[in-house]
């Protein structure tokens, strides 16, 4: 299985707080994505990492990938109580397919 | 533009009721999915188009089962005869990528089932 598995399962920091969370794969892939997902909600896009990539940024979210461990990693840095949600690492599962393979999930929890 | 809309947002039936749920896919948009999350299971994909035509339904659990999109703006997921271990959320997606690797999903609200 190509499943992205994340890390930790659930995180709670104090507002103000750097917030980092890793995920791993198993196979090869193109890109990698970060999704979050507010209670209730749907999954909203964050940032997108292709392989040939080792570090993204996006506002106060950097991402990096390391395709030799098959590894990634999305930091929030200054977190908000708003920033409070789930974090999925989605990894496309078959070459050439658009069929996203989802992680189970960090749970982001910011203590104000 | 509205992003994609999903109805309805929430559906309480009983078992062995039919259950379909309906999916408006950003305009443009090329790419359909339609995934289920549970606690147990996490997001799980069912079933995906690309333009208008079904791809690879291979996450579709079983025959009661079945999705359709007639045109670039509409799809279904249908779900006959409904089983308590239905219950679910149940999400659209659509995308528009620019080449052969997946691309960004925009989301829609989901459809919460709750089957008796």
């Amino acid at each position: 299985s190509q499943q992205g598995e994340e890390d930790p399962q659930a995180l709670s920091i104090q507002e103000g707080e750097n917030a980092t969370m890793n995920c791993s794969y198993k196979t090869s892939i193109n890109n990698l994505q970060w999704y979050r997902q507010n209670s209730g909600r749907g999954l909203v896009h964050l940032i997108l990492i292709r392989s040939n990539e080792r570090e993204k940024h996006s506002g106060r979210l950097r991402v990096t990938l390391d395709t030799s461990k098959k590894s990634s990693s999305l930091l929030i840095t200054a977190s908000r109580a708003a920033d409070t949600a789930s974090y999925f690492c989605a990894t496309d599962a078959f070459q050439g397919a658009q069929k996203l393979v989802f992680g189970q999930g960090t749970r982001l929890t910011i203590n104000p | 533009d509205a992003g994609v809309i999903q109805s309805p947002r929430h559906e309480v039936t009983e078992m062995g009721q039919e259950v379909t749920l309906r999916c408006k896919p950003i305009s443009g948009h090329n790419s359909l999915f339609w995934y289920r999350q549970t606690m147990m299971r996490g997001l799980e994909l069912l079933i995906y188009f690309n333009n208008n035509v079904p791809i690879d339904d291979s996450g579709m659990p079983e025959d009661r089962f079945s999705a359709k999109m007639p045109n670039a703006s509409f799809s279904t997921l249908k779900i006959q005869p409904s089983e308590p271990r239905d219950s679910a959320v149940y999400f659209c997606a659509s995308s528009s990528p620019a080449g052969p690797y997946t691309d960004t999903q925009y989301f829609g609200p989901g459809t919460r089932l709750t089957v008796l």
